[in-house]
């Protein structure tokens, strides 16, 4: 299983709501992601998690926060965003140990968000 | 910080070659990976190298140059479905963890 599984592909919320994209994978790896992405751009690093412990953030909102309930699980939840929060989120994978980092990151199809 | 470069667009035919270049300047560089994305689609790896030289793919190959801080992505016998963007990201390594930070991107159109 060479998969990265995002839920849901597509999420529409109001400004209010409290809401959580979440992120499986079985292949062991140790460091998950969270990107933020907009059209015509790149991914933007806002979460990292190794060993199911928090290591990088990068000075992301508040209104944003991450989870890693074990390690084949990632969550990010959801509250009071703006219109501008809407863009793809992609969650990705990789082996984090340096002599076995083969460089490469494996993404999820993202959760396409749409803040009203 | 971080920053890299890579230029916007490129375009050629199929069949051809293109080489899509990358700078870089880093505090941290434990090498440089490649992706390709498909609009509508997630980013899928292509290549990386650790190491000073060439890595080679099947139709893709990636260079890295350590000392000038640069590498590029080399794609030959272009094909119609190569038309993406293609991302140029440095693998650092900080406390507890590891970081990837992309590139702006390079969007590659072939041509019948």
């Amino acid at each position: 299983d060479t998969e990265v599984t995002q839920t849901p592909k597509h999420l529409v919320m109001g400004m209010t709501n409290k809401k959580s994209l979440k992120c499986e994978q079985h292949m062991g790896h140790r460091a998950m992601y969270w990107y933020k992405q907009k059209a015509k751009k790149p991914p933007e690093l806002m979460f990292v998690y190794s060993y199911e412990k928090l290591s990088i953030n990068e000075s992301v909102p508040s209104r944003f926060s991450p989870e890693c309930p074990n390690s084949s699980l990632l969550n990010l939840h959801l509250h009071a965003l703006q219109p501008e929060d809407s863009a793809l989120y992609l969650c990705a994978s990789s082996q984090d140990s340096p002599g076995a980092n083969t460089g490469e990151l494996f993404f999820g199809e993202g959760s396409r968000l749409t803040v009203l | 910080g971080q920053s890299l470069e890579q230029p916007s667009e490129v375009t050629a035919v199929e069949g051809a070659i293109v080489q899509i270049n990358c700078t870089y300047q880093t505090s941290g560089f434990y090498g440089l990976s490649w992706y390709q994305q498909h609009d509508g689609g997630a980013p899928t790896f292509l290549s990386y190298n650790a190491l000073d030289g060439l890595e080679e793919t099947g139709r893709f190959s990636s260079f890295l140059s350590r000392s000038d801080s640069y590498g590029y992505l080399l794609l030959q016998e272009l094909q119609m479905k190569d038309s993406a963007s293609y991302f140029c990201a440095v693998r650092d390594e900080v406390d507890y963890g590891q970081n990837f930070v992309f590139g702006p991107g390079t969007r590659l159109s072939v041509l019948p």
